[in-house]
């Protein structure tokens, strides 16, 4: 059974601050990694994509990868109370059909105090 | 540009009923994904499929539930004689290859009666 383990929160930091949300995997020949943010009633959208190690930044999220420690990673520098969301972690492996299948972790609900 | 979309939004059904929820994916993205998601639960696959066929249904129930995607027309995933316990969200996700990113539809909040 493939996992992907999540503290499920909440994480609460003050507005501005760096929001740190961390993910491990079980599953050793996962290819791809994304980052999605849910809010309360509403579908995942994707936050970011990350397919090999080191870091990735687009704007003020930052993902990083370590295949080795089977870990991931998103950072959110200046955070914002717009910010304050559920945030899924996913990992595509494979599936014992054979083909991929994204596995998600339960989430972090973040906080983000004004 | 649309993005994915699904239908209906909301569905009530009685117990014994059954749903039927479909989704047309981005245009130009031939992989199909269901989810489901029951309160305060994480996103649980349940089945991927591209144009006529069914790739991976280890996720979807073995009773009651099946999807198909044709060749023509929206994925539809049909559960047959409903219970309660299959109030959950739906989600309908969709992506240009196997590895490559899933968006995701607003889904389909089912309750059950």
């Amino acid at each position: 059974q493939k996992e992907v383990e999540q503290n499920s929160g909440p994480l609460s930091v003050p507005e501005g601050a760096i929001a740190s949300l961390n993910c491990t995997y079980s599953d050793r020949g996962s290819q791809s990694f994304f980052w999605y943010r849910q809010y309360s009633g509403k579908s995942p959208e994707l936050i970011m994509s990350i397919y090999s190690n080191g870091d990735k930044e687009d704007g003020r999220f930052t993902a990083q990868l370590n295949k080795a420690s089977q870990y991931v990673s998103l950072l959110i520098r200046d955070s914002q109370p717009s910010d304050s969301a559920t945030y899924l972690c996913a990992v595509n492996g494979r599936s014992g059909a054979g083909s991929y299948q994204l596995t998600f972790g339960k989430g972090t609900k973040l906080s983000v105090i004004p | 540009n649309a993005g994915v979309m699904q239908n209906p939004r909301h569905l009530v059904r009685r117990r014994g009923q059954e749903a039927r929820l479909r989704c047309s994916p981005v245009k130009g993205h031939s992989h199909v994904y269901w989810y489901r998601q029951l309160p305060e639960e994480g996103l649980k696959f349940m089945v991927y499929l591209q144009k006529e066929n069914i790739i991976d249904e280890s996720g979807m129930p073995k009773e009651r539930f099946s999807a198909e995607f044709p060749k023509e027309g929206p994925s539809i995933l049909r559960i047959q004689q409903v219970v309660r316990g299959d109030s959950a969200a739906y989600f309908c996700a969709s992506s240009e290859g196997t590895l490559d990113t899933q968006y995701f539809g607003p889904g389909t909040r089912l309750t059950v009666l």
